[in-house]
């Protein structure tokens, strides 16, 4: 079991690409979540899924989309990237509820260095 | 809306002593969860412990244990016996509990460096 993959580990792109970060976990989490970390602001929440079909916004969701057209993948885009994007994603995963059982520990991948140039 | 305080940025220990790393919250949530991660350089985000708002008792792992003071809103994480393993960087996190997942707000951190 891999738990959460992410994809690419590290990425230098030109300002005004489109990119999509991957993210794909193997243990039928509902809710996932993807988070960016910059020096000295810890990690902040970008957008994140209850459960495939639904999405919702975090605190900082401007010029990223995603999607959650099934359980296991849970894609970052950057439309039209700008150097403020350059930072390092994580995307982590959770349970969630499932019957009338509620877990809350959240499982992080790897994490994906992306500078934007 | 949630905040999560570290006012330690930087913190040193030597090895086999004791370290507290503070951790301040602002909340009026009543039920939530408590957590500290560690952020070694390996960059991989690694559970600590967790702490359920609702429990008066402490956590515990290993050679890790919390203060929490709910009415102070305060969540101190303890490291015992310190070892060079454990230089990182350390996050507390707050989770507000609802009928599903609810994403984690964070600290910004405290690098913690173990010295031999």
């Amino acid at each position: 079991i891999a738990g959460i993959t992410q994809a690419p580990t590290s990425q230098i792109l030109a300002a005004g690409r489109r990119m999509t970060l991957r993210c794909t976990q193997d243990m039928r989490h509902n809710a996932m979540y993807w988070y960016r970390q910059d020096l000295g602001l810890g990690l902040r929440l970008i957008h994140y899924s209850n459960t495939a079909g639904t999405t919702g916004k975090g605190e900082v969701p401007d010029g990223y989309s995603v999607s959650r057209a099934n359980t296991d993948d849970f894609p970052l885009t950057l439309a039209s990237a700008v150097p403020s994007q350059t930072s390092v994603y994580f995307c982590a995963s959770s349970v969630g509820t499932s019957g009338t059982t509620r877990t809350d520990t959240q499982y992080f991948g790897p994490g994906t260095r992306l500078t934007v140039l | 809306a949630q905040t999560v305080t570290q006012s330690q940025p930087e913190m040193s220990v030597q090895e086999a002593e004791t370290v507290t790393l503070s951790c301040t919250y602002d909340t009026s949530e009543s039920n939530y969860y408590l957590f500290w991660y560690k952020q070694p350089p390996s960059r991989q985000m690694i559970l600590v412990i967790r702490q359920e708002a609702y429990k008066q008792q402490n956590a515990t792992e290993n050679r890790f244990s919390v203060n929490f003071q709910k009415a102070a809103k305060s969540f101190s994480l303890k490291i015992s016996d310190s070892q060079l393993g454990d230089t990182a960087m350390y996050f507390c996190a707050f989770m507000k509990y609802r009928g599903g997942n609810t994403p984690l707000v964070f600290g910004k951190g405290t690098r913690l460096s173990v010295i031999a």
